[in-house]
């Protein structure tokens, strides 16, 4: 089945302590990128990935880190999270200038 | 940063009607435009895309209209059924791969 996995779909952590937040697809998609979701904001871009070992920020980036090591993987780092980044967060993948799939979310509170 | 709104946050319809979704642009440069619904606890799901250089696509029951001029894109879903409730959000994508989402309507079908 084609699909986008992200993990965990859930975590409660605290400020300060470094967290990652993994996304693997099965499409063979050249593009990837990572969203947050927060009421009335929509869905903002943080990071975007072309293709391995390429990466462009988003309209959010500030306070993430990604990298792009295996066409397959696109993991979402936060180095040190704080309470602004309290959010729904989705991958998603899609081959050029097509329609994105994606994952289910990983709805992340930092307190 | 851009701006994708929607004109309306809220639609209620019945069973039955036909339902639009309008939403606004602001880069004169979007050359690909996309729509996705998202049911609750779930990912955005790809509806129907539209390229700059048509005015209007129609898919099984939904169709995209694409006003470059005003810049405005809208969604019409035909004979709306219960299974429509989510929420519906318009897309933006700018040449270089960047994303832009509008906040989203949510469009209840009563029985």
């Amino acid at each position: 089945e084609a699909q986008v996995t992200q993990n965990p779909r859930y975590l409660i952590t605290v400020t300060g302590k470094k967290l990652t937040v993994t996304c693997s697809q099965n499409m063979n998609h050249e593009y990837m990128s990572w969203y947050r979701q927060d009421p009335g904001l929509g869905l903002r871009q943080i990071y975007y990935s072309m293709n391995v070992e390429v990466t462009d920020k988003g309209d959010v980036p500030e306070g993430y880190k990604v990298s792009r090591k295996e066409k397959r993987n696109f993991p979402l780092i936060l180095e040190s999270p704080s309470p602004n980044q309290t959010s729904l967060y989705f991958c998603a993948s899609s081959p050029p200038n097509q329609p994105q799939h994606f994952g289910d979310g990983t709805r992340l509170s930092i307190l | 940063g851009e701006s994708v709104g929607l004109h309306l946050p809220t639609l209620s319809v019945q069973e039955g009607d036909n339902s639009i979704i309008n939403c606004a642009y602001s880069n004169s440069a979007s050359d690909y435009f996309i729509w996705y619904k998202q049911e609750s606890g779930k990912g955005p799901q790809f509806i129907i895309d539209i390229r700059s250089n048509m005015d209007k696509r129609q898919g099984q029951r939904v169709t995209v209209l694409l006003n470059k001029t005003v810049k405005h894109l809208s969604l019409q879903i035909a004979a709306t059924q219960p299974g429509d409730s989510a929420v519906y959000f318009c897309a933006e994508n700018i040449p270089g791969n960047q994303f832009y989402f509008g906040t989203g309507t949510s469009l209840t079908v009563i029985p």
